[in-house]
């Protein structure tokens, strides 16, 4: 899950393991959501979206599900790599205006 | 195609000291934002600009200016530089639909 402030939730995975990483979002008008990949010294990179009007969205290796009764946004990664290991943030588009609010992140650790 | 550039990579100031980070975008996108991101944090906005000529404040707008120069280009200025806006900004930008496209970043240093 999602929190706040220096001690970032951490999940360590073996390689080839599969990878579900969780965020709660605050805001049931929420009409889109975006995962990003952060690596170490870079900018967010985009990995997948969702619109609220779906429940599961497919991707090269990733997946999102989105709970909406629940409030709740997972990403999964199929077969870990190294290469995954990263911070990883949900966003939500509150349904109006230009912004999107991003939770703290979660870093994925791979152990090969 | 080289998406979101932001100059410089890194910077050290000191204190009052003014400075200007520029960030280009290539992909026609209408939308422009600066986020700063704190160690451990998310990213929180700080100004941003959803079309040519207009400028918003964001989350943390504070000790913080903007210029939508054009339509590729949104600077953004410290006029007087403090030691809690060491941090690392973003910048970002998006086309029609919410997804955000940012640049790789300019780490500062306040001393």
């Amino acid at each position: 899950g999602e929190s706040v402030g220096l001690h970032l939730p951490t999940l360590s995975v073996q390689e080839g393991d599969n990878s579900i990483i969780n965020c709660a979002y605050s805001n049931s008008a929420s009409d889109y959501f975006i995962w990003y990949k952060q690596e170490s010294g870079k900018g967010p990179q985009f990995i997948i979206d969702i619109r609220s009007n779906m429940d599961k969205r497919q991707g090269q290796r990733v997946t999102v599900l989105l709970n909406k009764t629940v409030k709740h946004l997972s990403l999964q990664i199929a077969a870990t790599q190294p290469g995954d290991s990263a911070v990883y943030f949900c966003a939500e588009n509150m349904g109006y205006g230009n912004k999107l609010v991003f939770g703290a992140g979660t870093i994925l650790r791979v152990k090969s | 195609n080289a998406g979101v550039t932001q100059t410089p990579k890194f910077q050290v100031l000191k204190t009052g000291q003014s400075m200007t980070l520029q960030c280009a975008q290539d992909m026609n996108h209408n939308s422009m934002y600066w986020y700063r991101q704190d160690p451990g944090m998310g990213l929180r906005l700080i100004y941003y600009s959803a079309s040519e000529g207009t400028t918003d404040k964001g989350e943390v707008p504070n000790g913080y200016n903007v210029s939508r120069l054009n339509k590729r280009e949104f600077s953004l200025r410290l006029e007087s530089a403090a030691p809690s806006q060491t941090s690392v900004y973003f910048c970002a930008s998006r086309a029609a639909a919410p997804t955000q496209y940012f640049g790789p970043g300019t780490r500062l240093l306040v001393l």
